[in-house]
């Protein structure tokens, strides 16, 4: 299946301070990401869609300008969680559409550990 | 009602059985499903996608479709503990590029 990365896969930061986490597609072209956060023990949470070259789309409840996501290309999408708090803490990870395969799927990074101390 | 329904387990299996995961969904338009398999503290990986009603095999697993009951199913043969995961279903609407997650059933293969 299609590779995708993410950059740190762990990271631990003072609150108050902005974290950027990096998703790329490393063997196809993405037009779109998706950035999910999991808490322990639940369920993945669509945070925004993440288009090439235009505004990302964010889900209800998630603030816009506290998760700023930049889609400059069709091959990395960043998220980056600006004045982070402990809350914040979770496991994001990005997913990317291959639609270069013959059948759209789906493949997710490997995630991101975020501890805010 | 949520929009992807799993029982959340956990499913306790013995090895060598079959272990069959089920999944409903609400919205009839929704087109393209998929399961996943997540292993503690790891991000999800695709296992298989289905589309057309009746079943799909690949390898000891095997995705069924039922369309008109708005189900999804997964089999998984001759279950080794390496299965024990949480299986998640996810829906991709018709009308939509988002896929819908389910939250997961917890599978657990006992020797």
């Amino acid at each position: 299946g299609a590779v995708v990365s993410q950059h740190p896969s762990w990271v631990i930061c003072k609150s108050g301070t902005s974290v950027k986490i990096e998703c790329r597609s490393l063997d196809f072209q993405a037009t779109t990401m998706f950035w999910y956060r999991q808490f322990p023990k639940q369920s993945l949470m669509l945070m925004a869609t993440s288009n090439e070259g235009s505004k990302a789309t964010y889900e209800q409840g998630v603030e816009k300008d506290k998760f700023l996501i930049n889609h400059a290309s069709l091959t990395l999408s960043t998220l980056t969680v600006t004045s982070a708090h402990p809350e914040d803490s979770s496991f994001y990870i990005c997913s990317a559409r291959d639609l270069g395969a013959a059948q759209e799927t789906q493949y997710f990074g490997p995630g991101t550990r975020l501890l805010v101390l | 009602q949520k929009e992807v329904e799993q029982n959340s387990g956990p499913l306790s299996v013995p090895e060598g059985a079959i272990a069959s995961l089920n999944c409903t969904y609400s919205d009839r338009g929704s087109q393209s499903f998929f399961w996943y398999r997540q292993y503690s503290g790891k991000s999800p990986e695709l296992i298989m996608f289905i589309y057309s009603n009746g079943d799909k095999e690949d390898g000891r697993f095997t995705a069924q479709l039922n369309k008109a009951s708005q189900y999804v199913s997964l089999l998984i043969r001759d279950s080794q503990p390496s299965d024990s995961a949480t299986y998640l279903c996810a829906v991709r609407h018709s009308s939509a590029s988002k896929i819908i997650f389910g939250s997961g059933t917890r599978l657990s293969i006992r020797p």
